[in-house]
């Protein structure tokens, strides 16, 4: 079965551009979260979709968006970059949200 | 904030030696608590995870104890290998279903 897929890899943006990641859960998972992943911040939860539905939100400002799609897949939008977003964004999938979370391997955004 | 308090920041081992890294929590709503696996390039892993129910779960040489009225969990390692060398996450879920994580525990298991 193949693993939590996110396009691209890395992103090389600059200082006011906006940017959208992708991910492709576990066939047959729901549930998608994004996690933003720093070295001074460690991990921290950006938010949650079930169904086409953002259920959950961390503590980030409206810069960040995503959406989900009837297939399950996800995207996240940073729009107005700003520097400080530089970070490795994970996005994890589970069947429902109460069952165990699997991370892909991130896509890598760098802020020039 | 950090809702989970990990430690150590790192620690090294030697081959064949046990890690043990140390969680502690204060929301007592948190009802699911696993434990992520990082490599370089790479994203968490789910390694192993307990219920508060349980005191106890292994997992071949990984093992959760849980202390619920001290409000801490920790794993251990056993017989570390030097392939076991890589980043370790506790973490801890509530009825909210988001994951907070600890800061994380570089682990380094010296052959």
């Amino acid at each position: 079965k193949a693993g939590v897929t996110q396009t691209p890899r890395y992103l090389i943006k600059t200082r006011g551009q906006q940017v959208t990641l992708s991910c492709s859960p576990i066939s047959g998972h729901r549930s998608v979260s994004w996690y933003q992943q720093t070295p001074g911040q460690g991990l921290q939860f950006l938010f949650e979709y079930f169904s086409e539905t953002q259920r959950n939100k961390g503590n980030f400002p409206g810069r960040f968006s995503g959406r989900q799609f009837s297939n399950s897949r996800s995207e996240m939008n940073v729009s107005t970059l700003e520097l400080g977003d530089s970070a490795l964004y994970l996005c994890a999938s589970s069947l429902s949200a109460d069952q165990p979370q699997h991370f892909g391997d991130g896509t890598r955004l760098s802020i020039l | 904030q950090q809702q989970v308090k990990q430690s150590p920041q790192s620690l090294i081992v030697q081959k064949g030696g046990i890690s043990i890294i140390n969680c502690a929590y204060e929301n007592t709503a948190f009802d699911y608590f696993p434990w992520y696996q990082q490599f370089p390039g790479k994203g968490p892993a789910l390694l192993i995870a307990i219920r508060p129910d349980v005191s106890e779960k292994k997992e071949g040489r990984f093992t959760i104890s849980f202390n619920k009225s001290a409000k801490q969990f920790s794993l251990h390692i056993m017989d570390s290998q030097p392939g076991d060398s890589a980043t370790y996450f506790c973490a801890a879920r509530g009825g909210d279903y988001k994951l907070s994580f600890g800061a994380g525990t570089t682990v380094t298991v010296r052959a």
